[in-house]
C-alpha cells in the first residue's frame, strides 16, 4: 500500500517568505507527527496530531510556525517569514491510533532558505 | 527532560564483520527505545523498539538490540554484515508516561559497510 507522502520534495526559497509543506499519511492513520532534521542531527519533534486537532505542538520553534489538519488526513505546515535557520528536511509520520504504534515516516521536504 | 546519545558518528566496517552500534539515554521515567534505519535516499524505517517484555529484541534481518536499564544503554548489533546495510542509523526514545508518542532521537551514526 501507499506510505507516507510529502510535496514538495525540495523547496528553495528568500528570506522573508511563505512556505508551505504538505504531507498525505497512510490511509486510515489518525495521528500524524511533524519533526525537523537539522543538518547532522537526528529528527526533532515538532508537532502531533490526533485526528484533526493539534494534541501537542510543544516542539514548534516559534510563532512563524503553524500546522493545521483539517480533515483529519492531510496535513499542511506553514511557516511565515522564513529564516535562513529554517534550512533542513522537514519530516512527517503517521500512525495508526498514536502512543506507541509504529511511526511511518514520509521522504521529507529538503526547506532550504536563501 | 529525555536525551539519547549515539556514541559514534561514523562506523567503517568490513563486509561480513561484527559491529556494534552504540546507544544510550537519560530519562527520569520508564521509557521505550527504538532503532530506526534510513537507506541513501529513502525515509527513516523502523528497525525494531522495545516496549516491555524480553530486553533483547531483534529485526527480520539480522539486527538485534538489547534494553540495559543499569547501564541506560540500547545497543544495535549485527554478527555479520552485508554491503547493503550501509546506511544511517537512528537511535529513539519515548516516555511511558504522559507524552508517550514523542520520539526523541539521537544524531545518528552512520555505517559504511565496504568490500
Amino acid at each position: 500500500g501507499a506510505g507516507v507522502s510529502q510535496t514538495p520534495s525540495n523547496k528553495v526559497t528568500e528570506k522573508g517568505k511563505y512556505v508551505e509543506l504538505r504531507c498525505d499519511p497512510i490511509s486510515g492513520h489518525t495521528a500524524l507527527y511533524w519533526y525537523r532534521q537539522s543538518l547532522g542531527q537526528g529528527p526533532e519533534f515538532l508537532i502531533y496530531f490526533q485526528g484533526t486537532g493539534a494534541a501537542d505542538d510543544s516542539g514548534l520553534p516559534n510563532d512563524r510556525f503553524f500546522a493545521v489538519r483539517p480533515e483529519g488526513s492531510v496535513s499542511t505546515l506553514k511557516i511565515q517569514r522564513t529564516e535562513r535557520g529554517d534550512s533542513a528536511v522537514y519530516l512527517c509520520a503517521s500512525s495508526l491510533m498514536g502512543s506507541t504504534d509504529t511511526q511511518y515516516f514520509g521522504p521529507g521536504t529538503r526547506l532550504t532558505v536563501l | 527532560a529525555q536525551s539519547v546519545t549515539q556514541l559514534d558518528s561514523q562506523v567503517p566496517v568490513f563486509e561480513e564483520a561484527p559491529v556494534e552500534l552504540r546507544c544510550n539515554y537519560s530519562s527520569s521515567v520508564s521509557v521505550y527505545l527504538f532503532w530506526y534505519v534510513q537507506y541513501p535516499n529513502q525515509g527513516l524505517q523502523l528497525l525494531l523498539k522495545y516496549l516491555s517484555g524480553s530486553t533483547l529484541v531483534e529485526s527480520i534481518n539480522g539486527f538485534e538490540a538489547e534494553f540495559n536499564k543499569s547501564q541506560t544503554s540500547f545497543h544495535l548489533r549485527k554478527p555479520s554484515v552485508h554491503i547493503s546495510d550501509t546506511a544511517e542509523y537512528f537511535c529513539a526514545g519515548m516516555n511511558s508516561g504522559g507524552s508517550n508518542y514523542k520520539l526523541t532521537f539521537g544524531k545518528g551514526t552512520l555505517l559504511t559497510v565496504n568490500p
